[in-house]
């Protein structure tokens, strides 16, 4: 089947590092996807990572990925007020199409 | 390069009434997919173009519908508006051969009263 969870709250101090969580169910899954959503705003892309890999590295941003339990996270060094959003993970099913399965969004809260 | 463009950005409607959105992808791109976002269900997956072909359906009524055009611009239509069809709608871009990136607009928000 196709599900995605996400926890839904997190809450961090301006400097800390984030860790927000994601598990999918397919296991054909071909892209896993990283987006940032603020208040009244569209979906920003932030990172995404193709299912043959483990780690990708983008300045602050760290996506880990274990196949094995269908699990994501991304990690956001440094985290900044500005970082304050709903994150939603995503994964592409059939790599060809553009049919994306969203978690539920995890709202990060950074206090100063 | 331009960015994903969604019009209007907002709408306000009567129920019964229907509803035309529009959606320019990101030049150059060929697929793109609309998605319905409200608190309740979250993000959901409405359809995907390609190439004025509907590739991909998710479950929605048969009220739903859209259509693209050669330029690859692409339109969604509600018939018959009910109040749960307020959302926010969102379209994204892609390039559509091999799906790597897909770009969002800032999505239409539409009211249904």
């Amino acid at each position: 089947g196709e599900d995605v969870e996400q926890s839904l709250f997190l809450s961090v101090r301006e400097g800390d590092s984030s860790v927000i969580n994601c598990t999918y169910t397919d296991s054909s899954s071909t892209y896993l996807y990283w987006y940032k959503q603020e208040p009244g705003a569209g979906l920003q892309l932030l990172t995404y990572i193709f299912s043959n890999m483990d780690m990708k590295q983008d300045q602050r941003l760290t996506v880990l990925l274990n196949k094995k339990d269908k699990h994501l996270s991304l990690r956001i060094a440094d985290t900044q007020t500005g970082d304050s959003a709903i994150y939603f993970c995503a994964e592409s099913i059939q790599g060809n199409t553009g049919k994306l399965i969203f978690g539920q969004g995890t709202t990060l809260q950074v206090k100063p | 390069k331009a960015g994903v463009t969604q019009t209007p950005r907002y709408l306000i409607k009567t129920r019964g009434q229907q509803v035309t959105l529009s959606c320019s992808p990101i030049s150059g791109h060929r697929s793109v997919s609309w998605y319905q976002q409200t608190p309740g269900q979250g993000l959901q997956f409405l359809f995907e173009y390609f190439s004025e072909t509907q590739r991909n359906k998710g479950n929605f009524p048969g009220r739903f519908s859209g259509r693209q055009f050669s330029n690859s611009r692409s339109e969604m239509n509600v018939s018959t508006l009910e109040l749960g069809d307020s959302a926010l709608y969102l379209c994204a871009s892609s390039p559509g051969d091999v799906n790597t990136e897909a770009f969002f607009g800032q999505g239409t928000r539409l009211t249904v009263v």
